[in-house]
């Protein structure tokens, strides 16, 4: 079946703008995970929703972050106010509920960020 | 905070030796310890994990080594393949306590396996 896909696949945009990433989770998958990945280095966890809910925010960097998953599928990472800083990968994984024994997390091929 | 340490940070290798890396971790709570496998333009894929209470699992040509009291954790890559050039990450989590199986990567090491 299909993996997790992730669109776009390339964004460049100029500083202070808003940009929105989407994921779309692999059928199934309640848990569903954003991660930054910064050149040469490894994926930094930013968020986790369990259904439609973030059930661990704690890795947003700041209040300019934002992610959603309204229906419990299709998560959108949402940045505010961008900042050269900004420029990364951006990673989504998604994975079955985590419960009795460990689910293995499923990346998508990943959104680079460029802010000019 | 550094949670994952990981080393080295690049590694070239002869086909058909063996390739090493090296994770230290800090925190004692982590529970689930997995590698990761990343091709340039593509994202991690699981490659082999390990719980620690168990001191190794291998996979094929894949092998974990975990020794907790030293808070350490390596990958063994026996015959090495020139197609197993990528970078690798080490990764834990705090799985069974926390139940958001969130990972903490370490920085990663790129691979080289000269043909």
């Amino acid at each position: 079946g299909a993996g997790v896909s992730q669109t776009p696949s390339n964004k460049v945009t100029e500083k202070g703008k808003y940009v929105e990433l989407r994921c779309d989770p692999i059928s199934g998958h309640t848990a569903l995970y954003w991660y930054r990945q910064s050149l040469g280095q490894g994926p930094e966890f930013l968020i986790y929703f369990q259904g439609t809910g973030a059930a661990d925010d704690s890795g947003l960097p700041n209040d300019r972050f934002f992610a959603v998953r309204p229906e419990g599928s299709v998560s959108t990472l949402k940045i505010q106010r961008t900042e050269r800083g900004d420029s990364a990968v951006y990673l989504c994984a998604s994975s079955l509920t985590p419960g009795k024994t460990y689910n293995e997390q499923f990346f998508g091929p990943g959104t680079r960020l460029t802010v000019l | 905070q550094q949670q994952v340490k990981q080393s080295p940070q690049s590694l070239i290798v002869q086909k058909g030796g063996i390739s090493i890396i090296n994770c230290a971790y800090e925190n004692t709570a982590f529970d689930y310890f997995p590698w990761y496998q990343q091709f340039p333009g593509k994202g991690p894929a699981l490659l082999i994990a390990i719980r620690p209470d168990v001191s190794e699992k291998k996979e094929g040509r894949f092998t974990i080594s975990f020794n907790k009291s030293a808070k350490q954790f390596s990958l063994h890559i026996m015959d090495s393949q020139p197609g197993d050039s990528a970078t690798y990450f080490c990764a834990a989590s705090i799985f069974w306590s926390s139940n958001t199986g969130k990972l903490i990567f370490g920085q990663g090491t790129t691979l080289q396996v000269k043909p």
